[in-house]
C-alpha cells in the first residue's frame, strides 16, 4: 500500500521569503506524483503532477517540485510567495497501474504575513 | 466549461435521518471518485466508480454509506441513519480515462446535528 508524509502541518512564513513543503511517499510500485491546494471554503485544485520524464515540474504561478527517487520525496518550492500563496496544500500519489485512487498526506497550511 | 459541480454544497441533517450528496463530473469524463476529508485531516479515499459500475470501494465503511453513478445522471454518494461522526466534508472527482489528473468539486459540507 501508498502512503504519504508531510512532515509539516503549518509553515508560516513572510510575504516574499522562499518556501519549501516537504512530502515523503512510500510505495512498492511505481507512482504518479500530484501536489494539490485548497483555498479556504473550496475544492482542491491541481497545483502540478509528475508523471514521467523531467523529475523538475513547474506550475504556472512560480511554484516547483522535484521528483527525487532515492529520497522517495516530491518537496514543493516557491522562491517568492505572496499573500495570496496562503492555503493548505496536499501532496498526493497514486499507482502508476490499475486503481487510480489519490492517497493524500495530512496537508500543510501555509500562512504568509506580510 | 462546467468543472465538477457538487450539490449541495452544505448540507444539515439530524442524527438517523438520509443524506444524499449528489456530483457531476466534468464533461467528457466517465470516472468518478468520492473522498471524505474530516476536520483537521487530509482526505480519505472512499469509492471509485465508472459508469453503472463499482470498480474500487475499499474506503467506504462498511455500513450505511453506498454510492452509485447510473447511466444517466450525476454520481449519489448516500449515507443511511446519519451519526456525528459522519460529519465532515465530501469531495467528488472526476477524470478522463486513463492516468488523467483529476479534478475536484467544491465539495458537500455535512453537519450532523
Amino acid at each position: 500500500a501508498q502512503s504519504v508524509t508531510q512532515l509539516d502541518s503549518q509553515v508560516p512564513v513572510f510575504e516574499e521569503a522562499p518556501v519549501e513543503l516537504r512530502c515523503n511517499y512510500s510505495s512498492s510500485v511505481s507512482v504518479y506524483l500530484f501536489w494539490y491546494v485548497q483555498y479556504p471554503n473550496q475544492g482542491l485544485q491541481l497545483l502540478l503532477k509528475y508523471l514521467s520524464g523531467s523529475t523538475l515540474v513547474e506550475s504556472i504561478n512560480g511554484f516547483e517540485a522535484e521528483f527525487n527517487k532515492s529520497q522517495t520525496s516530491f518537496h514543493l518550492r516557491k522562491p517568492s510567495v505572496h499573500i495570496s500563496d496562503t492555503a493548505e496544500y496536499f501532496c498526493a500519489v497514486t499507482i502508476t497501474q490499475g486503481a487510480q485512487k489519490l492517497v493524500f498526506g495530512q496537508g500543510t497550511r501555509l500562512t504568509i504575513n506580510p | 466549461n462546467a468543472g465538477v459541480m457538487q450539490n449541495p454544497r452544505h448540507l444539515v441533517r439530524r442524527r438517523g435521518q438520509e443524506a444524499r450528496l449528489r456530483c457531476s463530473p466534468m464533461k467528457g469524463h466517465s470516472h468518478v471518485y468520492w473522498y471524505r476529508q474530516l476536520p483537521e485531516e487530509g482526505l480519505k479515499f472512499m469509492v471509485y466508480l465508472q459508469k453503472e459500475n463499482i470498480i474500487d470501494e475499499s474506503g467506504m465503511p462498511k455500513e450505511r454509506f453506498s454510492a452509485e453513478f447510473p447511466k444517466e445522471g450525476p454520481s449519489i454518494l448516500r449515507i443511511q441513519q446519519v451519526v456525528r461522526g459522519d460529519s465532515a466534508a465530501y469531495f467528488c472527482a472526476s477524470s478522463g480515462a486513463g492516468n488523467q489528473p483529476q479534478h475536484f468539486g467544491d465539495g458537500t459540507r455535512l453537519s450532523i446535528l
